[in-house]
């Protein structure tokens, strides 16, 4: 299986900070990567797939870039709405495989 | 507006059967151009992909579950559903449902998600 680490664990950030979440996989997925936004109790979200592609709806400041095996997801302008859990996933091959979430929560 | 819904026992008693159904509104599951799946995630872990089936009965298995599950389609129109077997107290978990493009294995629309509990 494809391993998926994220960095850091926990995020404490202020709305307007930019926020950066690593993901690494444990051998090379090209783009097939995607991110989802989860809060408690909540569907998750989509927010990127192919590593950089943005789902239709999720607001501009979302951005994702990367291949082969390093990944990063930036929110350009923290706002009240996105203090939550993100997650990464590996398409690449099967088993699909996620990060263990980054929670970004209120410094 | 697609809506995915799960619905499952809430606590089942260890090397039970777990029973669980997803619900899908606002799309056909018979359409065609989608997988739908399970996807779980233990009390302070990270979100683990179960298996996902196409309405033709194509499936696929996590290698590490494989042996315990079974999914499907049904019972009743629009849904499809999991079976996991010989449960321990390592299966409790939100599951979630979701839908993922044929020829992509990311998933674009989730249930909310409902908590099992394995206990006796």
């Amino acid at each position: 299986d494809i391993q998926m680490t994220q960095s850091p664990s926990t995020l404490s950030a202020s709305v307007g900070d930019r926020v950066t979440i690593t993901c690494r996989a444990s051998q090379s997925i090209s783009g097939w990567l995607a991110w989802y936004q989860h809060k408690p109790g909540k569907a998750p979200k989509l927010l990127i797939y192919k590593a950089a592609s943005l789902e239709s709806g999720v607001p501009s400041r979302f951005s994702g870039s990367g291949s082969g095996t390093e990944f990063t997801l930036t929110i350009s302008s923290l706002q009240p709405d996105d203090f939550a859990t993100y997650c990464c996933q590996q398409y690449y091959s099967y088993p699909w495989t996620f990060g263990q979430g980054t929670k970004v929560d209120i410094k | 507006q697609l809506q995915l819904q799960e619905s499952g026992p809430g606590l089942v008693r260890p090397s039970e059967t777990l029973p669980l159904t997803c619900t899908v509104s606002g799309d056909s599951i018979s359409s065609g151009s989608y997988f739908w799946g399970w996807i779980r995630q233990p009390p302070g872990k990270g979100l683990e992909w179960i298996a996902d089936i196409h309405y033709s009965g194509s499936t696929s298995y996590n290698p590490s579950l494989k042996s315990r599950v079974t999914i499907s389609v049904g019972p009743s129109k629009n849904q499809f559903s999991l079976k996991l077997s010989s449960v321990t107290a390592a299966d409790t978990a939100v599951y979630y449902c979701g839908r993922r493009f044929s020829s992509y294995g990311y998933f674009d629309y989730w249930g909310q998600g409902t908590l099992v509990s394995v206990s006796s």
